[in-house]
This record gives structure tokens, C-alpha cells and sequence, in this order.
């Protein structure tokens, strides 16, 4: 099946820096690439869709300037979590998507934990 | 709607026995149905999925059911061994949507 992966796998940073965590699609092309946010014990939270060359779509609640969303490629897209604090700590997720409408599966990285001191 | 921040419910079955796991998604506009499986530490691993046009389906050992008139979705897992033990995750897309939407997840205990 197709792989997507993610790096770093954990990350620890001092509060106030920036962290950047990449996904990559190893052996298709991702139209559509999604970021999740889990915290401990509670279900994924979409946090934003990025396409292709253009602008990613945030959920609501999701700040668009803390979370940067780039989705440079058909097989990259980075999550930058700009001065980061405690309360982002967390559990991120990826996933990619290939082609267009609702019902292609998507293929989930492995995740990046992120503590923030 | 979203998945709000619930402590997982927990399913403990002894191995060998079938384990149904359930689902009430929220949006009656969803039209494709996802089940997911998610060891600690780990991203969701896709098991099976169904669209609204059935209500039943079945994978190897799996089995998902689909209610549309009560909005709910239900695992089915025959013989279930000690590697199933995991959260299981039912996930919902809307009709022509591009997001998955998951629900709150169960966690499944399988005692040997």
C-alpha cells in the first residue's frame, strides 16, 4: 500500500521556537494532504487541507499564523509550529490523499510527537 | 460534527471471542464510512471502509454495518486475536467533501 512518512518522529523544543515537521508521500502523488492534531487519549482533531500549490484551508479554532501549512510539492507538505508553547504539545498527524472527492482513502503518516518545555 | 475531547470508551474481550465495536457519526450528509486502527504511538491504519449506498460489507475477519436511519456505524471483528488490541476510530465523509472527520474511538482490550 502506499506509505506516507513523517519526520522528525518526536521533536522536544524550549517555548517561544519553531519547530517544522515534514510529510512525504514515498511512492504516489498527494493532491490533498491533511494535518491532525491528537492529544492524549481523545480522537484526531483535523486541524487544516492543504492542495497542491495553493493556500491551505484551515478548521475552525486552527490559527492560521501559528500553524503554517506549506504544501510545496505533490509529495511535501510541512507544518511549522511557529513559537511554540506547552499547550501545543502534541500528537501530529499526517495524511495524504490522491485524486479528488471524499471517498479516496487516505494514508496516514506515522506522527511527530512535539513537547514543548 | 467535530470530535470533542471524550476519554475513549474501552471494549475488553477475551481472544477468540467476536469484538463489535460502534460508531454514532453526527453529519446525516456523510456518505463514506472508514474504519481505523491505531496502535499506541502510531498514525491510523485504514481497515475498511463502506459507502452509503450499502449497509454491509465485509474484509477479512472484518466486518462493518452501516444504519443511515440512525446514524450509526458499527466493527464487527471475528476471532479476535491479541494484535487487534488497539483504538479503533470510525471516520465520516461528507458527500463531494475532501475532509475525513473522525469520531471519538474505542479502545479495544484483548486478553489472552
Amino acid at each position: 500500500g502506499a506509505v506516507v512518512s513523517q519526520h522528525p518522529s518526536r521533536v522536544i523544543c524550549k517555548s517561544g521556537t519553531s519547530v517544522k515537521i515534514e510529510c512525504r508521500s514515498l511512492d504516489f502523488q498527494a493532491t490533498t494532504m491533511f494535518w491532525y492534531r491528537q492529544f492524549p487519549k481523545q480522537s484526531l482533531m483535523l486541524m487544516a487541507t492543504s492542495n497542491e500549490g495553493s493556500k491551505a484551508t484551515y478548521e475552525q479554532g486552527v490559527e492560521k499564523d501559528k500553524f503554517l501549512i506549506n504544501h510545496a510539492s505533490l509529495t511535501l507538505s510541512t507544518l511549522t509550529v511557529t513559537s511554540a508553547h506547552p499547550e501545543d504539545s502534541s500528537f501530529y498527524i499526517c495524511s495524504a490523499r490522491t485524486g479528488g472527492g471524499g471517498e479516496e482513502t487516505q494514508y496516514f503518516g506515522p506522527g511527530t510527537r512535539l513537547l514543548v518545555l | 460534527g467535530e470530535s470533542v475531547g471524550l476519554h475513549l470508551p474501552t471494549l475488553s474481550v477475551q481472544e477468540g471471542d467476536n469484538s463489535i465495536i460502534n460508531c454514532a457519526y453526527s453529519n446525516s450528509a456523510s456518505d463514506y464510512f472508514i474504519w481505523y486502527k491505531q496502535e499506541s504511538g502510531k498514525g491510523p491504519q485504514f481497515i475498511i471502509d463502506i459507502r452509503s449506498n450499502m449497509d454491509k460489507r465485509q474484509g477479512q475477519r472484518v466486518t462493518v454495518l452501516l444504519n443511515k436511519t440512525v446514524k450509526h456505524l458499527s466493527l464487527q471483528i471475528a476471532a479476535t486475536q491479541p494484535g487487534d488490541s488497539a483504538v479503533y476510530f470510525c471516520a465520516e465523509t461528507e458527500v463531494g467533501g475532501f475532509k475525513t472527520i473522525f469520531g471519538a474511538g474505542t479502545r479495544l482490550f484483548v486478553k489472552a
